[in-house]
């Protein structure tokens, strides 16, 4: 059984990066498999932040990609987010998962963290 | 890039049947994902591929498509299923972008 954690601040001042790291249980990273972040904000729906390829390729949300980086680090087996020049419209809980290319869906999630930017 | 179109809310009676509607171009190349949300909750992939349920899931989910519209259907909705609902799709670029629905609220009366 896969088991995602985040780790993170959960409060960031704006105009700061966000940083966070999902560790990956029950499943080698390098083994394959692509791995997403998506936040959601306090009541509002899901958006789909990137994805990274076990390889490291990335893909990126055209709305954030300025801002994004996603990486991968197969030794600790985890993948991390990084967003820069936080405003308060980035508060959210954010969620890793899993992204199964065969079932083109996320299959496994993490409990999700809340992040709050504020001053 | 692609957008993903939901109703907001549906309502169901105890034990009826409730259809939930996805629209988008990229379902017409590809198909989506359902996810169900409670509360404080992580999301939970219910359907998935052409109607697939990853195991645990009831088989009173279903799902189907047909042109750019994919459809999520509860048979015998219980009071449990009470929760958001969110479709999931590869955008139309072909690549790995990954889009979803604004979300449906159901709720069984």
């Amino acid at each position: 059984q896969v088991q995602l954690q985040e780790s993170g601040p959960g409060l960031v001042k704006p105009s700061e990066t966000l940083s966070l790291t999902c560790a990956v249980s029950g499943y080698s990273i390098s083994s394959g498999y692509y791995w997403g972040w998506i936040r959601q904000p306090p009541g509002k729906g899901l958006e789909w932040i990137g994805s990274i390829y076990h390889s490291g390729s990335t893909y990126y949300n055209p709305s954030l990609k300025s801002r994004v980086t996603i990486s991968v680090d197969t030794s600790k087996n985890q993948f991390s987010l990084k967003l820069s020049s936080v405003t308060a419209a980035d508060t959210a809980v954010y969620y890793c998962a899993s992204y199964n290319s065969g079932y083109e869906g996320f299959d496994y999630w993490g409990q999700g963290t809340l992040v709050t930017v504020s001053s | 890039s692609s957008e993903l179109t939901q109703d907001p809310a549906v309502s169901v009676a105890l034990g009826q049947t409730v259809r939930i509607t996805c629209q988008g171009d990229s379902l017409r190349s590809y198909y989506a994902s359902w996810y169900q949300q409670k509360p404080g909750q992580a999301p939970v992939l219910v359907i998935y591929g052409k109607n697939n349920r990853p195991s645990g899931i009831p088989d009173r989910f279903s799902g189907s498509s047909s042109g750019n519209t994919a459809s999520l259907t509860i048979t015998g909705a219980q009071a449990e299923d009470e929760a958001d609902y969110y479709c999931n799709s590869r955008d139309s670029s072909g690549n790995l972008h990954v889009v979803f629905g604004g979300g449906t609220k159901l709720t069984v009366l």
